[in-house]
């Protein structure tokens, strides 16, 4: 079975410019989530997808940040404008459902310089 | 805002001991899952219990849930060096988001 796919797996921009990272899930997973993950610290929920719906985004700054999920499948984050404090690993994850296990992708390290 | 807690943050110990490492949560959960993120790796789900078990065994991993408590522990036993990782619980609450706690980072010594 094909893993959560992500890409790019290292990104370093400038402060103010735009970032988009990529996930594939796995087939068939209804859920999708996207996570920051600040070096230290535990993953942070940023969104997280039902099928192509919003479910819970509430952690997700929106006055910079945006995510979609096309037809229930890839999903993109974007960034924009990004600022240092963004610097993190950005987590994709998918399961079958909401609160079964999920499985991660090799995450997208940004870098903001 | 984070539902569940690892206790200790880090702990420190010989190849071949048992570690063992806590979380406590505060809402009603229908389960809980523990994670493990080695450096350079992605997390890697290693257990989930149910709400309505109280133990539960896979390998060298033994989970308890005291839902009284709010409350799980993760036993690795007879340690090895590959075990060093950060090891996470996740406790969603009744119907969805998957949410992580700070972690304890665990370092087994050689």
């Amino acid at each position: 079975e094909a893993g959560v796919a992500q890409s790019p797996r290292y990104k370093i921009i400038e402060k103010r410019q735009s970032v988009a990272f990529w996930c594939n899930p796995i087939s068939g997973h209804a859920t999708l989530y996207w996570y920051q993950q600040i070096l230290g610290q535990g993953p942070k929920l940023l969104i997280q997808f039902q099928n192509n719906g919003v479910v819970d985004d509430s952690q997700l700054p929106k006055d910079r940040f945006s995510a979609e999920r096309l037809k229930g499948v890839d999903s993109t984050l974007k960034i924009q404008p990004a600022k240092l404090e963004d610097s993190a690993v950005y987590l994709c994850a998918s399961s079958f459902e909401g609160d079964t296990e999920a499985f991660f992708g090799q995450g997208t390290r940004l870098t903001v310089v | 805002s984070q539902q569940g807690e690892e206790d200790p943050q880090a702990l420190s110990i010989q190849e071949g001991e048992n570690a063992t490492m806590n979380c406590s949560y505060k809402t009603s959960i229908n389960n809980l899952q523990w994670y493990r993120q080695n450096s350079g790796r992605g997390l890697v789900h290693l257990i989930l219990i149910r709400s309505n078990e109280r133990e539960k065994h896979s390998g060298r991993l033994r989970v308890t849930l005291d839902t009284s408590k709010k409350s799980s522990s993760l036993l690795i036993t007879a340690s090895r060096a590959a075990d060093t990782a950060s090891y996470f619980c996740a406790t969603p609450p009744r119907g969805f988001k998957t949410i992580f706690g700070a972690g304890t980072r665990l370092f087994v010594k050689a």
